[in-house]
């Protein structure tokens, strides 16, 4: 089974500007779950969505923002990045969700925000 | 206090000895504890998921929650080289009507030959 891919793998930013990261999902996972992870604050959780919905969201500003499409595929969206916005986003899928069951992360794109 | 909190570490211990890593959470009612591990450059795995209070083993990974202590443990035996990682232990946690998942800031292990 192919695992969790997300693309691009790198991007270089300027800020204000805007950025939109891919994630597919494991064939068969209904849930894919957004993190951000830098040295200072860890892994920190950004939202997960299922079945096209957004089922649970973490403290992050409007800026961040995602969707699901039909077929389990997710993208996030961050506007208006800032410097601090540069960090490493994973994202992670599972058949039922955070609440429960095992997340398999990708490799993560790196952002880095000029 | 931080919702989960661990120890940074690096923790070292020599081959062979049992690592044991901890980790405490502030959520009463959090449900469901995982460990995960996290290789330099790589992406988190998990190890180990723990639902009830007591003892739960995999291999030489033991996984130990006190949902009264609000404590979980993960014990490695026979530690190898290879299980120099960062370790990460992952509360579920309601908030706001949501449900979401903290990690720890990771404990560093080191496993020295």
């Amino acid at each position: 089974k192919a695992g969790v891919t997300q693309t691009p793998r790198y991007l270089i930013k300027t800020r204000g500007q805007q950025v939109t990261l891919s994630c597919s999902p494991i064939s068969g996972h209904r849930s894919v779950s957004w993190y951000q992870q830098t040295p200072g604050q860890g892994l920190q959780f950004l939202f997960e969505y299922f079945s096209e919905t957004q089922r649970n969201k973490g403290n992050f500003p409007g800026r961040f923002s995602g969707r699901q499409f039909s077929n389990s595929r997710s993208e996030m969206n961050v506007s208006t990045l800032e410097l601090g916005d540069s960090a490493l986003y994973l994202c992670a899928s599972s058949y039922s969700g955070v609440s429960t069951d095992t997340q398999y992360f990708g490799p993560g794109t790196r952002l880095t925000v000029l | 206090q931080k919702e989960v909190e661990q120890n940074s570490g690096p923790l070292s211990v020599p081959e062979g000895a049992i690592a044991s890593l901890n980790c405490t959470y502030s959520d009463r009612v959090s449900q469901s504890f995982f460990w995960y591990r996290q290789y330099s450059g790589k992406s988190p795995e998990l190890i180990m998921s723990i639902y009830s209070n007591g003892d739960k083993e995999d291999g030489r990974f033991t996984a130990q929650l006190n949902k009264a202590s609000q404590y979980v443990s993960l014990l490695i035996r026979d530690s190898q080289p290879s299980d120099s990682a960062t370790y990460l232990c992952a509360v579920n946690m309601n908030s706001g009507g949501y449900q979401k998942v903290t990690f720890g800031i990771g404990t560093k292990l080191q496993v020295i030959p």
